[in-house]
């Protein structure tokens, strides 16, 4: 059962554009959502975390938009660049029965910017 | 401060042997995430661990276990692979406190089943 729903797998993007990655999620328990980055050959690091009290938040060029009665949130990266290409996950995170953060990841999206 | 150390880094072993990862956390970090991370699938959580007691799995099967020591440490075992297990195995840890808390990752163990 996959939990939160990513799109798309794959992107591309021109140099100077906008990319966006859009995710869905089903549990409404859910508090936290944050976005990884993932360069070949390192493990994902945290780019930017939202929680639902917010509809928007921004660092850099980097924006997370967050519609909680959708159950919707999605990264925008403005101005690519092509140090930007990486894998992207979103996540959402809560707590499970016994008390503990769990974190669920989305299938990830391969971008791409070229020049 | 030291990242998530992940040993080794690539691993190739035969179907149905059996193996073993590590994994260190930051120095503080309790709690200790174990994933799996295939092209197809994404990153798909496996267990964690946190005062030595697993608290959350996944669904995976029981060929997949785990452990944590009293330093926090961890180890992953899959006993009888499958060419399908073949895939990159990250670690994440955490500081537990109150709220939700960032995971930092390893570089994770390429493991490949022959």
């Amino acid at each position: 059962q996959q939990q939160v729903k990513q799109s798309p797998q794959s992107l591309i993007v021109q140099k100077g554009g906008i990319s966006i990655i859009n995710c869905a999620y089903e549990n409404t328990a859910f508090d936290y959502f944050p976005w990884y980055q993932q360069f070949p050959g390192k493990g994902p690091a945290l780019l930017i975390a939202i929680r639902p009290d917010v509809s928007e938040k921004k660092e850099g060029r980097f924006t997370i938009s967050f519609n909680k009665s959708a159950k919707q949130f999605s990264l925008h990266i403005m101005d690519s660049q092509p140090g930007d290409s990486a894998t992207y996950f979103c996540a959402a995170s809560g707590l499970n029965s016994g008390g503990y953060q769990k974190v669920t990841f989305g299938i990830g999206t391969k971008l791409q910017v070229i020049p | 401060k030291a990242g998530v150390t992940q040993t080794p880094r690539y691993l190739i072993k035969t179907r149905g042997q059996q193996v073993t990862l590590s994994c260190s956390p930051i120095s503080g970090h309790r709690s200790v995430s174990w994933y799996q991370q295939t092209p197809g699938q994404g990153l798909q959580f496996l267990f964690e661990y946190f005062s030595e007691t697993q608290r959350n799995k996944g669904n995976f099967p029981g060929r997949f276990s785990g452990r944590q020591f009293s330093n926090s440490r961890s180890e992953m075992n899959v006993s009888t692979l499958e060419l399908g297990d073949s895939a990159l195995y990250l670690c994440a840890s955490r500081f537990i406190g109150t709220g939700n808390t960032e995971a930092f990752f390893g570089q994770g163990t390429r493991l490949t089943v022959v």
